[in-house]
């Protein structure tokens, strides 16, 4: 069956400092697609990235850069320089294409940055 | 273009009533997923629909019912609420209907039931 776990529950950091969080996933199925979303106070999730299971360039968004690993199972998202209006909780998701299942997600990560 | 759009935003209601969510997905988006947030079991995917027909469910009671409409628009009701459905209800969004495709989200209805 499909799980995402995001092992970190909160991180805390200063502004302007570097911090990646951890998504580790498990599926059977060989085509897949991964998704992280952020989700400010206000409730809304926010779509930040797809990638599918081919695809294991790293991409870069601006402060955003993400590192698919398909070696360790692992796509982590690291924000460079954080700023106060990072904070939020972030999800890391799943979705297998060949057996088409709704989105799995991980149970996410508290991110506060402290000015 | 609009995004996803959901009414009302805050309701609060007692057990044993009933309650209706809406759900207006971008236009152009035949797919419409809904799904529960609370803090003990995380996000939780409820059911899916496309062109008005339920193509998924996942694993919650009957309580929970849902429809879509030929403009795409969504419903989801919960019957004899308990204390347990107080939960922030998120609806999403795709283009086709493929869970590979990205579900855009809207702001989310928080249910509290006293």
């Amino acid at each position: 069956a499909q799980k995402v776990t995001q092992a970190q529950t909160e991180i805390s950091v200063v502004e302007k400092e570097d911090v990646t969080l951890d998504c580790v996933y498990e599926t059977r199925d060989t085509t897949y697609y991964l998704f992280w979303y952020k989700q400010p106070p206000s409730g809304e999730l926010v779509f930040l990235i797809r990638r599918n299971s081919f695809d294991e360039q790293n991409e870069i968004s601006g402060r955003y850069s993400w590192n698919f690993q398909k070696s360790t199972s692992s796509f982590n998202f690291t924000i460079t320089a954080s700023q106060v209006v990072d904070s939020a909780v972030y999800f890391c998701a799943l979705s297998e294409w060949k057996r088409n299942t709704p989105l799995v997600f991980g149970k996410g990560t508290r991110l506060s940055v402290i000015a | 273009k609009a995004g996803v759009t959901q009414t009302p935003r805050y309701l609060i209601k007692t057990r044993g009533q009933q309650v209706t969510l809406s759900c207006s997905p971008i236009s152009g988006h035949r797919s419409v997923s809904w799904y529960q947030q609370t803090p003990g079991q995380g996000l939780q995917f409820l059911f899916e629909y496309f062109s008005e027909t339920q193509r998924n469910k996942g694993n919650f009671p009957g309580r929970f019912s849902g429809r879509q409409f030929s403009n795409s628009r969504s419903e989801m009701n919960v019957s004899t609420l308990e204390l347990g459905d107080s939960a922030l209800y998120l609806c999403a969004s795709s283009r086709d209907g493929t869970y590979t495709d990205t579900q855009y989200f809207g702001p989310g209805t928080r249910l509290t039931v006293l």
